[in-house]
């Protein structure tokens, strides 16, 4: 049959504004999430990361929020810049799920000035 | 501080032919990691190394894919007998001897396959 290709969900803000991107992981062994934001052509980049004893981290203009309870993860961005614009994933592991990285499906974030 | 190193940044190879992809760690990391992605999709993990080890390649494929991290060098991802289906974005990721963790990711190298 005719394959499909998939398509990154997205958003699109106005420039100043303050984004939310969302994640849903489907491990509840998983320790250790990290945010990371990846520009065309070029490789992830370290966004923001919480361990699971925390449901919530600050950094320089984001935060990231954990929900364990119903496994969900959210970025946000505060006043939303053009050079914000790029693909952001989610990604986790732990002890128990090994060392690799399980990415989430990544979120197109557009930024409009 | 130089970070995680790959290359080429760009790599074209008929069908059939092999393909031999790079990646240098950062400065004190000992674990490396090979991430596939295809367009418009997430990394997806291939295989875990440690110096002259293979820790972990539960998600690399059977037959064609092997890699290596040898004791001094880079860590090399080859791909022997490539077909269209392999064109894709490789990236390496590096970590300090942690059980888990962060990973620095390199800039990745495109493979396209003709």
């Amino acid at each position: 049959g005719e394959s499909v290709g998939l398509h990154l969900p997205t958003l699109s803000v106005q420039e100043g504004d303050n984004s939310i991107i969302n994640c849903a992981y489907s491990n509840s062994a998983s320790d250790y999430f990290i945010w990371y934001k990846q520009e065309s052509g070029k490789g992830p980049q370290f966004i923001i990361d919480i361990r699971s004893n925390m449901d919530k981290r600050q950094g320089q203009r984001v935060t990231v929020l954990l929900n364990k309870t119903v496994k969900h993860l959210s970025l946000q961005i505060a006043a939303t810049q053009p050079g914000d614009s790029a693909v952001y994933f989610c990604a986790e592991n732990g002890e128990t799920s090994g060392s690799r990285l399980t990415f989430g499906e990544g979120t197109q974030l557009t930024v409009n000035p | 501080n130089a970070g995680v190193m790959q290359n080429p940044r760009h790599l074209v190879r008929r069908r059939g032919q092999e393909a031999r992809l790079r990646c240098s760690p950062m400065k004190g990391h000992s674990h490396v990691y090979w991430y596939r992605q295809l367009p418009e999709e997430g990394l997806k993990f291939m295989v875990y190394l440690q110096k002259e080890n293979i820790i972990d390649e539960s998600g690399m494929p059977k037959e064609r894919f092997s890699a290596e991290f040898p004791k001094e060098g880079p860590s090399i991802l080859r791909i022997q007998q490539v077909v269209r289906g392999d064109s894709a974005a490789y990236f390496c990721a590096s970590s300090p001897p942690v059980v888990y963790g962060e990973q620095f990711f390199g800039p990745g190298t495109r493979l396209t396959v003709l």
